[in-house]
């Protein structure tokens, strides 16, 4: 099965603030990385497919990049809304798989 | 708008069965495959079960394979998933979520991308199995 880990595990930051949220993957996934957000006590939400389109109704301070095993989603400028786990998910070789979560907690 | 509302999670016992349903609105049901996934309280995402958008063809996962099947009816919007041989770590939230995995037409072959991606996300129903 392929790996993906995420890094950091928690990311302390304040709104108005970039965020960098990363997903290696163990071996190479083409473009084919998907992140989503899942607020607490809600089910996830995707937020970015195949590394950098993003979602219905996502606003474009998101963006993802990367290639390969290498994947970064960034967020431009911090909302409050916008603090959450964050798990990427790779759909290149069954069994589908997502990485351990990345949680972005207000500083 | 599109919804996903899943039903049936419930406390049960190890050994137990137990049916969950989840019924679609807003989109065309028909067209795309739908899938089960899971999360055990505090942890991350798991991916269980795909089915095809006529409901003839499935894949598990290991962690479920010979003891879940998922099945459909397109006439009813509705996906659903028969868990049998329940084990305490089978203990989660149960999410039904549209599969958008691409359909390649008849004759046709998917070369690369060929899993799907989630959106949107039922609310997820709680499945608890304990003595």
């Amino acid at each position: 099965d392929i790996v993906l880990t995420q890094s950091p595990a928690t990311l302390s930051l304040s709104p108005g603030e970039r965020a960098t949220l990363s997903c290696r993957a163990s071996q190479t996934i083409d473009n084919y990385l998907v992140w989503y957000r899942q607020k607490p006590g809600q089910a996830p939400r995707l937020v970015i497919f195949d590394t950098s389109r993003r979602a219905t109704g996502i606003p474009d301070r998101f963006s993802g990049s990367g290639s390969g095993t290498d994947f970064t989603l960034t967020i431009s400028s911090l909302e409050p809304e916008d603090f959450a786990v964050y798990y990427c998910q790779q759909r290149t070789n069954r069994p589908i798989t997502f990485g351990q979560g990345t949680r972005l907690e207000i500083k | 708008q599109m919804q996903l509302v899943e039903s049936g999670g419930t406390l049960v016992k190890p050994g137990g069965s137990l049916r969950l349903s989840c019924t679609a609105s807003g989109f065309i049901f028909s067209d795309y495959y739908m899938s089960w996934l899971r999360q055990a309280p505090g942890k991350g995402l798991e991916w269980i079960s795909s089915i095809n958008h006529r409901g003839t063809t499935f894949d598990y996962a290991d962690s479920v394979k010979g003891r879940f099947s998922i099945s459909r009816d397109n006439g009813k919007n509705s996906l659903y998933l028969q868990m049998n041989s329940l084990r305490d770590d089978d203990t989660a939230f149960y999410y039904c979520v549209r599969d958008l995995t691409p359909i390649v037409g008849a004759g046709g072959h998917c070369y690369s991308g060929c899993l799907g991606w989630f959106d949107p996300w039922g609310p997820g129903t709680l499945v608890t199995v304990s003595s």
